[in-house]
């Protein structure tokens, strides 16, 4: 089935390091959301990015909407240990007339304090 | 305000049972869908309902049927369960209003087919 390439897989980093994660398709997507899951909840929505080159905040983290449209990326900036979760990519795609969203694998995060 | 509630929680099934997993959202959405969750392989669309009265099959349908009872409520049943179907199941539902959808999710539901 159709996925999303999502790298890294799972990152070790220091609390106070900022963070990068991407993920690339081979298909064309005009909406890419970023979402977080907590142990034992759903995901949550982060960011949500509409046009590409489009580049959103929401606090430390901001996200790009790459020019290819087959493309985005996270940053987080000087994390803190709440911000340990899995991280999903999404691009969304119309289908017959119904909009559909493709997900990352997910990117692990682990902070250590 | 609840947003998108799933039940149960957890699950336990012997092979070969049946049940169904249920979800409701209250913030008159009208699409909805079914996804599960494995490890490594992020979440994967099962069936969705695009509007009441209409349900459609997503990536992995094999084995699922699903019931959009309203616009609120969308099922999920698994007929005889399997152990390849040990996975957490989230229900998450959309707007529909094109220019900015986004996708709002359930809590889960942590199944295991033994």
């Amino acid at each position: 089935g159709q996925q999303l390439n999502q790298s890294p897989q799972s990152m070790f980093i220091q609390e106070g390091e900022d963070v990068s994660m991407n993920c690339t398709s081979s298909s064309i997507f005009n909406t890419w959301l970023w979402y977080k899951q907590d142990p034992g909840e759903g995901p949550v929505l982060l960011i949500a990015l509409y046009k590409a080159g489009e580049l959103t905040s929401n606090g430390r983290l901001t996200a790009q909407f790459g020019i290819t449209r087959k493309d985005s990326f996270l940053n987080i900036s000087a994390s803190i240990p709440s911000d340990v979760g899995i991280y999903f990519c999404a691009g969304r795609l119309l289908t017959s007339g119904t909009y559909k969203y493709i997900f990352g694998t997910g990117t692990r995060l682990k902070v250590l304090a | 305000n609840a947003g998108v509630t799933q039940t149960p929680k957890f699950q336990v099934l012997k092979t070969g049972q049946s049940m169904t997993l249920q979800c409701a959202q209250d913030m008159n959405h009208n699409s909805m869908y079914w996804y599960r969750q494995d490890p490594g392989m992020g979440l994967r669309l099962i069936y969705y309902s695009a509007s009441e009265g209409t349900t459609d099959k997503g990536e992995v349908p094999n084995g699922y049927n699903v019931s959009r009872l309203n616009k609120r409520e969308f099922s999920l049943r698994l007929e005889s369960a399997a152990p390849s179907q040990t996975s957490v199941y989230f229900c998450a539902s959309s707007p529909r209003r094109r220019a900015n959808e986004k996708l709002f999710f359930g809590s889960g539901t942590q199944l295991s087919v033994l």
